[in-house]
């Protein structure tokens, strides 16, 4: 159980376009999500933290203009890149955490496989 | 800020030996997690070892938490050549709904 999914595995879009990344909780309902950012042999950073139904929680130095998050129902959330420019280009990890009164629960995030995007 | 800081940042062996990975923190924490990256993939959780407890086993994996010094290890035994990939550690400062600050990770290359 457990499983996140991430659509699509990689993209390859031109400078200025927007580029949409799903995230879905195949088998739990997800009341939050996170969307991290990793660039090559580095550290997963924080991006925003999605909580179903409310708007999200932006890190420090991400633009919530540029990245909009959408968590619009328990299983399923949306990261854009708007008008998106090479440096951009970058790996997007979602994770999801199911519900806290889940027996057992301690903060353990399920990640997605992750997204690959190249910005030209 | 980071949170954790593993070490080695790469780390290379042979089939068969074991591997041990540190993490180092610097604030309080509720539990202290690892996960696995293979290259280009998401991550995996591999084990959570509370505040309150010193040392975790899950088959070949032996966890240990010293929260006096703020550190962590992960010691893989028997190590094979599947076993190649990051491992980060991630902490949790309030157990519950926080953020995981992960480390930087360490890249492990397990030769046949």
């Amino acid at each position: 159980g457990a499983v996140v999914s991430q659509h699509p595995s990689w993209v390859i879009c031109k400078s200025g376009t927007s580029v949409k990344i799903e995230c879905r909780s195949l088998d739990f309902q997800a009341t939050t999500m996170f969307w991290y950012r990793q660039f090559p042999k580095q550290s997963l950073m924080l991006m925003a933290t999605s909580n179903e139904g409310s708007k999200a929680t932006y890190e420090q130095g991400v633009e919530k203009d540029k990245f909009l998050i959408n968590h619009a129902s328990l299983t399923l959330s949306t990261l854009t890149v708007t008008s998106a420019h090479p440096e951009d280009s970058s790996f997007y990890i979602c994770s999801a955490r199911p519900p806290f009164l889940r027996e057992g629960s301690y903060n353990e995030q399920f990640f997605g496989p992750g997204t690959r995007l190249t910005v030209l | 800020s980071q949170q954790g800081e593993e070490d080695p940042q790469a780390l290379s062996i042979q089939e068969g030996e074991n591997a041990t990975m540190n993490c180092s923190y610097k604030t309080s924490i509720n539990n202290l997690q690892w996960y696995r990256q293979n290259s280009g993939r998401g991550l995996v959780h591999l084990i959570l070892i509370r505040s309150n407890e010193r040392e975790k086993h899950s088959g070949r994996l032996r966890v240990t938490l010293d929260t006096s010094k703020k550190s962590s290890s992960l010691l893989i035994t028997a190590s094979r050549a599947a076993d190649t990939a990051s491992y980060f550690c991630a902490t949790d400062p309030n157990s519950g709904y926080s953020t995981l600050t992960f480390g930087k990770g360490t890249m492990l290359l397990v030769s046949p």
